[in-house]
């Protein structure tokens, strides 16, 4: 089974540039789940989807950052314009159910300079 | 807010020692407990759940929960250096409708 996949690895993007992270989730696992870890803290939640629909966004920290699922398939998380503060690897995971534990990707390092 | 909390480390332990990794919660009505193994620069990896009161064996691995005390810990026998990674222990409640919570993770190092 493959697992879940994250592209780009990293980036490294200018203050004020837009940048679009993608996952390809497990097949199969309506659950999809972004978590963002910026250095010395803790993996953040961002946002949770079921199939297409947002289930959970409570995390997402402003407007500047956009989240879509099309089709219930693949994600993709834009980050529009980007800030310093942004930079960390952001996670993409996926589950069959809710109560499960998650498969994680293997993350994007984003870095805003 | 809910809350994880682990002691970030390094712990330090012999081969062949028994590691003891310790994580407590806030949230009372937390339903569902999860550890994760990271390798640095890698993501983290489900090696243990658990969501009942009690221990869990699974290979070298033992997970206990005490729901009482809010405590949850895991115990991995006979250490290897090939063990050494940062531990991450995950909290979900509300019978995992809320996302996971995540702790800063214990850095573990197995001394051969």
């Amino acid at each position: 089974e493959a697992g879940v996949t994250q592209f780009p690895s990293h980036s490294v993007i200018e203050k004020g540039q837009t940048v679009t992270l993608r996952c390809d989730p497990i097949s199969g696992h309506d659950n999809l789940y972004w978590y963002r870890r910026v250095m010395g803290k803790e993996i953040k939640f961002l946002l949770h989807f079921v199939k297409e629909s947002k289930q959970d966004e409570s995390g997402m920290p402003n407007n500047r950052f956009l989240a879509e699922r099309t089709g219930g398939t693949y994600s993709t998380l834009k980050v529009q314009p980007a800030e310093l503060e942004d930079s960390g690897v952001y996670f993409c995971a996926s589950s069959p159910r809710v109560g499960y534990g998650y498969t994680f990707g293997s993350g994007t390092r984003l870095t805003v300079v | 807010q809910k809350e994880v909390e682990q002691n970030s480390g390094p712990l330090s332990v012999p081969e062949g020692a028994i590691a003891s990794l310790n994580c407590t919660y806030s949230d009372r009505v937390s339903q569902s407990f999860f550890w994760y193994r990271q390798y640095s620069g890698k993501s983290p990896e489900l090696i243990m759940s658990i969501y009942s009161n009690g221990d869990k064996e699974d290979g070298r691995f033992t997970a206990q929960l005490n729901k009482a005390s809010q405590y949850v810990s895991l115990l991995i026998r006979d250490s290897q250096p090939s063990d050494s990674a940062t531990y991450l222990c995950a909290v979900n409640s509300n019978s995992g409708n809320t996302p996971l919570v995540f702790g800063k993770g214990t850095r573990l190092s197995v001394i051969a």
